[in-house]
């Protein structure tokens, strides 16, 4: 069964860097997977596609400090200079068979 | 630009109908797939729906499966989302958004609230 898994938390300090990872459960290390936003009482942003290899395809006026990569069936979302702005949920999403998506649990990012 | 705009949200009995719609411009609505996908307040994203570009394919969750029927007009630029038999845990904000094609981004439309309640 295709399942995305993602850490409830994470928190970084103002300027700082952190690597948010969501991990494709076994079978399925080859997926890709989109990178979501969701600040506080707003609608999702999509941020960036993420491949198997680690290339990456942003959305638009997604800033140079988001970045993604992958290792195995890990795939990371590095924010750099964070900003209080960055303080949101952040989804992985993948596709499933057929049209379906699917989404993991969702990060909460504290900027210290 | 790209714009996705959800309408046809309110609060409806359990058991009652409601029907969304996703009004989309800013680029060429026939040539994407599209997807619903819901939010609890204070939960996670919750895919719902999807359909391909030209109707022909349709998928579903397992929780609406049955309930809900998505579809849209190409001719009128709009993706619909067709729910019966409503019940208290369909409550959440709907969301339509563009899928990922060929280097084009996923783009999410504004929400529409739908609210299940007696």
């Amino acid at each position: 069964q295709l399942v995305l898994t993602q850490s409830p938390s994470a928190s970084a300090s103002l300027g700082a860097s952190v690597k948010l990872t969501c991990t494709l459960s076994s079978g399925h290390s080859s997926y890709a997977i989109a990178w979501h936003q969701q600040v506080p009482e707003k609608g999702p942003r999509f941020l960036m596609k993420v491949n198997s290899d680690g290339s990456h395809s942003k959305g638009d006026g997604i800033p140079d400090r988001f970045s993604g990569s992958s290792s195995g069936a890990e795939r990371h979302l590095t924010i750099s200079s964070l900003q209080s702005e960055d303080e949101a949920d952040y989804y992985c999403q993948t596709w499933g068979t057929g049209l379906n998506w699917v989404f993991g649990g969702g990060t909460k990012l504290t900027v210290l | 630009q790209v714009k996705l705009v959800g309408s046809g949200g309110g609060v409806v009995q359990p058991g009652r109908s409601l029907r969304l719609s996703c009004a989309a411009s800013g680029f060429t609505f026939s040539r994407f797939a599209m997807q619903w996908v819901r939010q609890t307040p204070g939960k996670g994203l919750e895919w719902v729906a999807g359909m391909s570009y030209d109707g022909s394919d349709k998928y579903y969750a397992e929780s609406v499966k049955g309930r809900f029927t998505i579809s849209r007009d190409n001719s009128k630029n709009t993706l619909y989302l067709q729910m019966n038999s409503l019940r208290v845990e369909d409550t959440a904000v709907y969301y339509c958004a563009r899928d990922w094609a060929a280097h084009i981004p996923i783009y999410w439309g504004r929400g529409t609230l739908v609210t299940v309640s007696s």
